[in-house]
């Protein structure tokens, strides 16, 4: 069956610290790739895609996302973490013909100060 | 550009009613998609409207059905609710249906069944 894996429900940072979210992947072909953030009683704000190309993807608030083909992975990644970073973070895929996003369960990311 | 917006934000119905959700999508994005999500199953797609036209739908009950308006406009009705269909539902919007456009989505809407 096709889906997303997030192993870890939360993740733990120290502000200042790099943090990376992770997330690995099980589909057929070659998927687009997201990430999506959401804050409390918010929808899903964006951050970035990967579609074909660069394997390091730059996105929104600083977050970049590495791309690993042979590991099926597609790891968020931020140099210096933010107390406001803190949020829940979502993986995604999309097959390139379809509609759908199929969706991780989701990491809770905590910035402590 | 003002985003995918989506009314009612919160809603509670009793078991056994039926309820409307409405979203309005970025101007010029002519699909919309519809997601449920809840604590214990995540984020689930309920289907998609492309110009007018259902052109996906996911693994959900005939009791959830959607339509879309000339203006791109969409409507999600739930009938004879469920306990279970207590949820966030949100709604997305892109460009066009297949692709690589990103879909954006809205705040959503709380539906709490009594």
């Amino acid at each position: 069956a096709q889906s997303v894996a997030q192993p870890e429900d939360q993740v733990n940072v120290a502000e200042g610290n790099p943090l990376t979210v992770k997330c690995t992947y099980s589909v057929s072909g070659n998927p687009y790739l997201f990430w999506y953030v959401q804050y409390p009683n918010r929808g899903l704000q964006f951050l970035l895609k990967y579609i074909t190309g660069d394997n390091l993807v730059k996105g929104s608030y600083g977050f970049e996302a590495e791309f690993n083909k042979s590991q099926t992975s597609f790891h968020l990644k931020k140099p210096s973490a933010l107390v406001s970073d803190s949020a829940l973070y979502f993986c995604a895929v999309r097959f390139p013909a379809g509609t759908a996003l199929i969706f991780g369960k989701g990491t809770t990311l905590s910035v402590s100060s | 550009k003002a985003g995918v917006t989506q009314t009612p934000r919160y809603l509670i119905k009793t078991r056994g009613q039926q309820v409307t959700l409405s979203c309005s999508p970025i101007s010029g994005h002519r699909s919309v998609s519809w997601y449920q999500q809840t604590p214990g199953q995540g984020l689930q797609f309920l289907f998609e409207y492309f110009s007018e036209t259902q052109r996906n739908k996911g693994n959900f009950p005939g009791r959830f059905s959607g339509r879309q308006f000339s203006n791109s406009r969409s409507e999600m009705n739930v009938s004879t609710l469920e306990l279970g269909d207590s949820a966030l539902y949100l709604c997305a919007s892109r460009v066009t249906s297949g692709g690589t456009d990103t879909q954006y989505f809205g705040p959503g809407t709380r539906l709490t069944v009594l």
